[in-house]
């Protein structure tokens, strides 16, 4: 599985646009890439995925260049409620043998007013 | 609908006794993950169930954790002799399609 690296922290203000970029040079044809959000005291949550381009839903969008190994983790305009822990993560899609998460430390995400 | 829970919340016990800890999926979801979460630190992968059968169990870190599960249904975290290394909190997800859905986790201070 594909190791990852990013920011172990950032700070933001409320109302700007937050990008997270995450490095995964080893990442294989099959992979995916996941990002999840942790609060404290809470287990993480799915926020998006994708496999190449970009992909947008109602939280967040996700970018990915056309090699692959990198991708950026789009929050627009946040708010103190996303202060939190992302997490990016590289592996097979359901429907592998295993679909174990494997997670690094995660970039800590301050939002202040 | 309901999500995934977990049991207890929090568990205080004595180096050396034997811990259980519980996981219940969301119904219907046949894989089923434990992970554990030192403080500060990601999650570390210990188990992965697809139905009753643990076809990845690469991650546990001893001979002294197990774990088993009911059907497509309950699983439960077994420590035994805990040792204070083994403070965390442990996180139980489910899933069935690429989405794993975790639960609050327990957390496990061993004294």
């Amino acid at each position: 599985l594909a190791k990852t690296t990013q920011p172990i922290s950032m700070d933001s203000y409320e109302g700007q646009e937050v990008n997270i970029t995450c490095s995964h040079n080893n990442i294989a044809t099959n992979d995916y890439i996941t990002w999840y959000q942790q609060f404290p005291s809470q287990g993480p949550r799915f926020i998006i995925q994708g496999y190449k381009t970009k992909v947008t839903n109602e939280v967040a969008s996700l970018f990915i260049p056309a090699d692959r190994k990198s991708s950026t983790l789009s929050l627009p305009r946040v708010s103190l409620s996303d202060t939190a822990v992302y997490y990016c993560l590289v592996g097979v899609r359901y429907g592998g043998a295993t679909n174990k998460l494997i997670f690094g430390t995660g970039t800590l995400l301050a939002v202040q007013p | 609908g309901a999500g995934v829970s977990q049991s207890p919340s929090n568990k205080v016990t004595e180096k050396g006794k034997d811990v259980e800890l519980r996981c219940d999926p969301i119904s219907g979801h046949t894989a089923l993950y434990w992970y554990r979460q030192r403080l500060g630190q990601g999650l570390e992968f210990l188990i992965y169930f697809q139905g009753n059968s643990a076809p990845d169990k690469s991650g546990l870190p001893s001979d002294r954790f197990s774990a088993e599960r009911t059907g497509e249904s309950v699983s439960t975290l077994t420590i035994q002799r805990t040792q204070q290394e083994d403070s965390a909190v442990y996180l139980c997800a489910s899933s069935s399609t690429n989405e794993q859905y975790f639960g609050p986790g327990t957390r496990l201070t061993v004294t």
